[in-house]
């Protein structure tokens, strides 16, 4: 089956750039995602990026995927305090969606 | 309703006991996905329901563990003869297809003592 791995934490300094990578097997995922999941709270949607895009801005946030290497991440810029929560890499598979173990963000201020 | 909607919210039951855990998903919503959240394990997908389609079934980790959608709408998670490894919150999802948004509901959190 489809693989998304991810590493489980990261830390970094309120104010700096958090960058969170991922990388999947599934070379025919059509769409890749972000999900965030705050303490105690569901995931939701953050961004996604379509298969034939490398780079994909929204505000603080950019998405660069590299097809070939099957890399994913996201970029936030002037981490705050309220980014720290767990972030999920997912794909689209042929008929399914595949999560990574996502990875816990810890802002420090 | 609004969203999805999980109940319920948390359940404690004894080693040995079967539970149902329930998921209605968002009205229109074909595709109704199930996870299994552990602490340190990450997003473990279940089972995947699309329509009128076979449920793709493939991640649920024993027989014990089971799942209907009647009426392409609420969905019932059963897990018989609970072991204390099936701790864990359990997440339903459902979206308008598998390319689509998923939205999830805040979970179940099953503990077996």
């Amino acid at each position: 089956g489809e693989d998304v791995e991810q590493s489980l934490f990261l830390s970094v300094r309120e104010g700096d750039s958090s960058v969170i990578n991922c990388t999947y097997t599934d070379s025919s995922s059509t769409y890749l995602y972000w999900y965030k999941q705050e303490p105690g709270a569901g995931l939701q949607l953050l961004t996604y990026i379509f298969s034939n895009m490398d780079m994909k801005q929204d505000q603080r946030l950019t998405v660069l995927l590299n097809k070939k290497d099957k890399h994913l991440s996201l970029r936030i810029a002037d981490t705050q305090t309220g980014d720290s929560a767990i972030y999920f890499c997912a794909e689209s598979g042929a008929n399914n969606l595949f999560f990574g173990t996502g990875t816990r963000l810890t802002v420090i201020p | 309703g609004a969203g999805v909607s999980q109940s319920p919210s948390n359940k404690v039951t004894e080693k040995g006991k079967d539970v149902e855990l329930r998921c209605d998903p968002i009205s229109g919503h074909t595709a109704l996905y199930w996870y299994r959240q552990s602490l340190g394990q990450g997003l473990e997908f279940l089972i995947y329901f699309q329509g009128n389609s076979a449920p793709d079934k493939s991640g649920l980790p024993s027989d014990r563990f089971s799942a209907e959608r009647t009426g392409g709408s609420v969905s019932t998670l059963t897990i018989q003869r609970t072991q204390q490894e099936d701790s864990a919150v359990y997440l339903c999802a459902s979206s308008l297809g598998v390319f689509t948004e998923a939205f999830f509901g805040q979970g179940t959190r099953l503990t077996v003592v």
